[in-house]
């Protein structure tokens, strides 16, 4: 089946540095990937929607210059958190949407876990 | 925007014993509804879905059902194990959209 790959599974790092989180589709090409975010004992909130070759779609309350995201190609998104603060530290997943037509569905990574001391 | 309800937020069920876990949506044109299972520290893994043109669909011990004049959607699962404990959430996806909306989420127990 599809498999989505999330590099890094964890990840600690200091206030105000930035952090890349990649989302690899690694037997599908994903033309949209989907960003969440999910705190401890919540549902996964949707950040973004990330199209390839396009400027990503941003839920609102996200703020688009703190959490970027590049979709430069079929198979990787992107999420890069600029200067990271300890409220950032989540569980971050990614999502690629795989199929065409009527026949689709939605794989997810296996998340990251940010930490920001 | 879609909106998922999710219902119970906790579950505990003897070994054995089934399991129900129900939704509603709010959007009336939603087609595609998955059911996604995380362990804690994973990332969701889907285990069924369903389109808004079957009312029922079945894979061995797991089971969802749609009702699209009631708008909501229900998981079943039966004989559970220990291995079935864990979170589990719902999502629909509107027709107009290309994102999927998740329910806030039901952590399942099974007792042995």
């Amino acid at each position: 089946g599809a498999v989505v790959s999330q590099h890094p599974s964890r990840v600690i790092c200091k206030s105000g540095t930035s952090v890349k989180i990649e989302c690899r589709s690694l037997d599908f090409q994903a033309t949209t990937m989907f960003w969440y975010r999910q705190f401890p004992k919540q549902s996964l909130m949707l950040m973004a929607t990330s199209n390839e070759g396009s400027k990503a779609t941003y839920e609102q309350g996200v703020e688009k210059d703190k959490f970027l995201i590049n979709h430069a190609s079929l198979t990787l998104s992107t999420l890069t958190v600029t200067s990271a603060h300890p409220e950032d530290s989540s569980f971050y997943i990614c999502s690629a949407r795989e199929g065409s037509g009527a026949n689709y569905g939605y794989t997810f990574g296996s998340g990251t876990r940010l930490t920001v001391v | 925007g879609e909106n998922v309800e999710q219902h119970p937020s906790t579950l505990s069920v003897q070994e054995g014993d089934s399991a129900v876990i129900k939704c509603t949506y709010s959007d009336s044109a939603s087609n595609y509804f998955p059911w996604y299972k995380q362990e804690l520290g994973k990332g969701p893994q889907l285990i069924i879905d369903i389109r808004s043109n079957v009312g029922e669909k079945k894979d061995q011990r797991i089971a969802v059902t749609l009702n699209k004049t009631a708008k909501h959607f229900s998981l079943h699962i039966t004989e559970t194990q220990p291995e079935d404990s864990a979170v589990y959430f719902c999502a629909a996806k509107s027709l107009s959209a290309s994102k999927i909306i998740f329910g806030s989420g039901t952590r399942l127990s099974i007792r042995p």
